[in-house]
């Protein structure tokens, strides 16, 4: 089945400053990869999502890159705000029918 | 419209006790899914279900049974709880499995003692 790994397991960065996080997928028949942001005691939001035939998409300040040769995934937030600090799961759909493979996820943190 | 629905919000079992979490989804989704979320672990996936009367093993299906009796209604049952079963469980449906649409029940809080 599908795996996925995510990093950082924390990132911390200031107001203002871009944030970048990284996932990695195992199985290459994987063809659909969203990013969820989840609140505390909240169900996860999707945020943005990318199809294997598309390199990169944006929505404002927050985009998402695919380079499926090398099997790596990215989101990337700019000009980051409080409201920005979260834990964001990165997804991909594999080639069977079981839905989402999860990475483990990222604590997102906005410093003042 | 409400998506998603999960009953109990919230469960304190003792080591032994059985229950069902009930998901109810009113999108005529085909394929629904249970997770259970743990600190550092992301959401895994316990069974999912591709069609009314079908049933399939997740990634962590040991200790629950599912049944998706009618198309709109997946439950997931624990025959007899153990701590290790504390987790936040949520439910997912979605149109298909390949693409967008899927959307999340709120989430069940499972204590057992």
């Amino acid at each position: 089945g599908e795996n996925v790994e995510q990093h950082p397991s924390t990132l911390s960065v200031q107001e203002g400053d871009s944030a970048v996080i990284k996932c990695t997928y195992s199985d290459s028949a994987s063809n659909y990869f969203p990013w969820y942001k989840q609140e505390l005691g909240k169900r996860p939001q999707l945020i943005i999502d990318i199809r294997s035939n598309v390199g990169e998409k944006k929505d404002q300040r927050i985009a998402v890159t695919l380079n499926k040769t090398a099997k790596h995934f990215s989101l990337h937030i700019t000009e980051t705000q409080p409201e920005d600090s979260a834990v964001y799961f990165c997804a991909a759909v594999g080639g069977g029918a079981d839905g989402l493979t999860f990475g483990k996820g990222t604590h997102l943190i906005i410093q003042p | 419209n409400a998506g998603v629905t999960q009953t109990p919000k919230f469960r304190v079992l003792k080591t032994g006790q059985s229950m069902t979490l009930l998901c109810a989804q009113d999108m005529n989704h085909e394929y629904m899914y249970w997770y259970r979320q743990d600190p550092g672990m992301g959401l895994r996936l316990i069974h999912y279900s591709v069609g009314e009367g079908t049933t399939a093993k997740g990634e962590v299906p040991d200790g629950y049974n599912v049944s998706r009796l009618k198309k709109q209604n997946f439950l997931l049952g624990l025959e007899s709880a153990a701590p290790s079963q504390t987790s936040v469980y949520f439910c997912a449906s979605s149109p298909t499995w390949t693409e967008s649409g899927y959307t999340f029940g709120s989430g069940t809080r499972l204590t057992v003692v």
